[in-house]
């Protein structure tokens, strides 16, 4: 079975940079014709999607991020990584990381990510 | 960027009643790109109709979709109590793909 489990550090100061781990099994993060993307979802329940790396390896991602976002993978632990810097208090929610092909199958548990001093 | 707006924000249903929850796009959608995801307290979103009409696995047949264009739809044609949830709908007809701000729709 299919499963994503996202780890972090919960807690940031503001102005540093978190690191998201997504850690995938039951399938190969290189499987064809999958998205492997970040979501994340903000206190009061607004989802956004935050970009994907594609089982190719190409990365896309939400132009309001672009400046201040990095997703990078590592095929030989099938894991794939977030990192978003200058994080103010408004970053804080819910990082989710899912699979996409035909919408969006598979989702993590979630991990909460608090910015604040 | 699409915005999609849903309405109501908030409703109730009793037993047994029929519900229809609505997405508004703010540009045309392909209805190949258009899905609705269910969401419980605590719990990650759920995949639950793709492509605007087909219900993802294990989705009970009381539930249906349908739309074109800018405007799209799900109905649960008898209302359960285990449909209590929040309902978003979801565009990847154009980049970026965005989501709308959800129903939670509750049980009276």
């Amino acid at each position: 079975d299919v499963q994503l489990q996202e780890s972090g550090p919960g807690l940031v100061k503001p102005s540093q940079t978190v690191s998201l781990t997504c850690t995938v099994t039951g399938i190969s993060i290189t499987t064809g014709n999958y998205r492997w993307s970040w979501i994340r979802q903000f206190p009061g329940n607004k989802l956004e999607w935050i970009g994907y790396i594609y089982y190719s390896g190409t990365i896309t991602y939400n132009p309001s991020l672009t400046s201040r976002t990095t997703i990078t993978r590592d095929t030989s632990k099938n894991q794939f990584f977030l990192e978003m810097n200058s994080l103010t208090a408004e970053d804080t929610a819910t990082y989710y990381c899912a699979r996409e092909m035909v919408g969006i199958d598979y989702w993590g548990q979630g991990t909460t990510l608090t910015v604040s001093s | 960027q699409i915005v999609l707006t849903q309405s109501p924000a908030i409703m109730s249903a009793s037993p047994g009643e029929k519900v229809t929850l609505t997405c508004s796009a703010s540009s045309s959608v392909s209805s190949s790109y258009l899905y609705w995801y269910q969401q419980k307290p605590g719990s990650s979103p759920k995949l639950w109709i793709y492509s605007t009409s087909n219900l993802a696995s294990g989705v009970p047949a009381r539930f249906s979709g349908s739309g074109s264009g800018t405007s799209y739809s799900l109905t649960i044609s008898s209302m359960e109590a285990e449909d209590a949830a929040s309902y978003f709908c979801h565009q990847w007809s154009s980049y970026p793909p965005t989501f709308g701000g959800g129903t939670k729709l509750e049980i009276k």
